[in-house]
């Protein structure tokens, strides 16, 4: 079957950096995406990567290893508004989209 | 620009009803679909339309239909609601197959 994991939850400092880990297992590969959810609002893209390596927006960068079916999202200069729910997604080779459950990010002052 | 709106925002349905969730979308894109999200469970695919006149099932279709006569609407139709479609529905859009999704603001359902 078709899987991604993400850690449930995690707890970082307002100004430090945490990151993300998102571990797949698809029916064949064609790009991942990052999701930024807030709480009862919908989810919005951050970033894709379909080649291995590091994709840098701004505070956020998400790197992709494609052999290890690994990824991850870097959030740096952490905000109190960063507090949110992060969505891993992988494309599969049917183009469609699987979801992992979701990290969500608790940001303390 | 609008991008997504869904209707209504949200819902107490008796169990046994009928019911419509609606979804337009104006930034002319080809695919659409619709997720629940569900607490500790990812985004599921209810159904997907890659382009107007074309439905497709998904992860959990069951319960659910679909119809896309132009490109812009994509109702999602409960036949006859039952408990365990209490959720969060989020219709979502995107260019092609190979390109991001959009999701709309959501319609959180209760039925009871």
């Amino acid at each position: 079957g078709q899987n991604i994991d993400q850690p449930t939850e995690m707890t970082a400092t307002e100004g430090a950096i945490v990151q993300i880990n998102c571990t797949y297992q698809t029916s064949g590969f064609n790009g991942l995406f990052w999701y930024q959810q807030h709480a009862g609002e919908a989810p919005t893209f951050l970033s894709y990567n379909v080649l291995d390596g590091l994709e840098e927006k701004g505070r956020f960068s998400s790197f992709l290893s494609r052999s290890k079916g690994y990824s991850y999202l870097l959030l740096k200069e952490l905000q109190m508004k960063d507090s949110a729910s992060y969505l891993c997604a992988v494309r599969d080779s049917n183009y469609q989209l699987i979801w992992g459950a979701g990290t969500k990010l608790i940001i303390k002052p | 620009i609008a991008g997504i709106t869904q209707a209504p925002t949200s819902q107490i349905l008796a169990a046994g009803r009928r019911m419509t969730l609606r979804c337009t979308q104006d930034m002319r894109h080809n695919a659409m679909y619709w997720y629940r999200q569900d607490l500790g469970l990812g985004l599921r695919l209810i159904h997907y339309s890659n382009t107007a006149g074309t439905t497709g099932k998904g992860e959990v279709p069951d319960g659910y239909s679909v119809s896309r006569a132009n490109t812009d609407d994509f109702p999602l139709t409960l036949a006859s609601a039952v408990p365990s479609q209490t959720s969060v529905y989020f219709c979502a859009s995107s260019d092609s197959t190979e390109s991001h999704v959009y999701f709309g603001p959501g319609t959180r359902l209760t039925v009871l």
